[in-house]
C-alpha cells in the first residue's frame, strides 16, 4: 500500500535555530514529491515539487532533498521565524497511467517561539 | 484573482439534515478536488473531478456526492449527514491531474 509516514510528529524550536523535518514514502514508483505549508484554519500552499530525478530544490530558508533510493525526502528551515509555525505536509504523486490521487502523509507540527 | 474560494466557512448541522459545500477556482483549471482533514489523518481525498463533465471517488467516497456544474465550480453534498462527518473540507484545483493542486481556505463542518 503506497504510504508516506513523517516524522516528528510535532517540533518546538527557538527562533533562529535550524530544523530537518523527515519523510519515508513506500510510493513506488513515483512522479513527484512535495512538500506544503499549511498554517492553523489555512489550506496548504506549496513549498517545493521534486521530480524523481532531483536531490534538491529550495525555496528561500526553505529546502528540500530527495533521496530516491532509500525513499526519503527531508525539509530544513534555515533561521527560523515565528512565521514558520505551521503544519508541513509531504505528499508524493504515484507514477501510474490514470488519475491516481496524491499520497499525503499527516504532517509535522512545527512550533517556532520566541 | 481570487484562487479557490469555499462557501460557507464554518457550519453546524444536526444528525439527518443535508447540506451543499460550493467550490470556486477563477484559474481555468481543468481538475477539481474535494479533501477533508481530521485531526492526526492527514488529507484524504473524497471526491475528485480531472476535467469538467467527469467525476471520479477517491479514499472516502460513503457519504458524499459531488457536482462539477461547469468548469470553475465543484460541489460537495452531504444528503444525511452524520457526526462521523464532522471534519474540515478543503476544495483543490489544478491545470491538470498531475499538477501542482492549490488549495481553498476551508469549510469548518460540526455535525450535532
Amino acid at each position: 500500500k503506497n504510504q508516506v509516514e513523517q516524522s516528528p510528529q510535532s517540533l518546538i524550536i527557538l527562533e533562529g535555530k535550524n530544523c530537518t523535518l523527515q519523510c519515508n514514502y513506500t510510493v513506488s514508483p513515483f512522479s513527484n514529491l512535495r512538500w506544503y505549508k499549511q498554517d492553523t484554519g489555512r489550506g496548504p500552499v506549496s513549498l517545493t515539487i521534486m521530480t524523481f530525478s532531483e536531490n534538491t530544490k529550495s525555496n528561500g530558508r526553505y529546502t528540500a532533498t530527495l533521496d530516491a533510493d532509500t525513499k526519503q525526502s527531508s525539509l530544513h528551515i534555515t533561521a527560523s521565524q515565528l512565521s514558520d509555525s505551521a503544519s508541513y505536509i509531504c505528499v508524493v504523486r504515484p507514477l501510474n497511467s490514470g488519475n491516481t490521487p496524491l499520497v499525503f502523509g499527516k504532517g509535522t507540527r512545527l512550533s517556532v517561539i520566541a | 484573482n481570487a484562487g479557490v474560494t469555499q462557501t460557507p466557512k464554518f457550519q453546524v448541522l444536526k444528525t439527518g439534515q443535508s447540506m451543499t459545500l460550493q467550490c470556486a477556482q477563477d484559474m481555468n483549471h481543468n481538475s477539481m478536488y474535494w479533501y477533508r482533514q481530521d485531526p492526526g489523518m492527514g488529507l484524504r481525498l473524497i471526491y475528485y473531478s480531472a476535467s469538467e463533465g467527469t467525476t471520479d471517488k477517491g479514499e472516502v467516497p460513503n457519504g458524499y456526492n459531488v457536482s462539477r456544474l461547469n468548469k470553475r465550480e465543484f460541489s460537495l453534498r452531504l444528503e444525511s449527514a452524520a457526526p462521523s462527518q464532522t471534519s474540515v473540507y478543503f476544495c483543490a484545483s489544478s491545470e491538470f491531474v498531475r499538477e501542482e493542486q492549490y488549495f481553498g481556505p476551508g469549510t469548518r463542518l460540526t455535525v450535532t
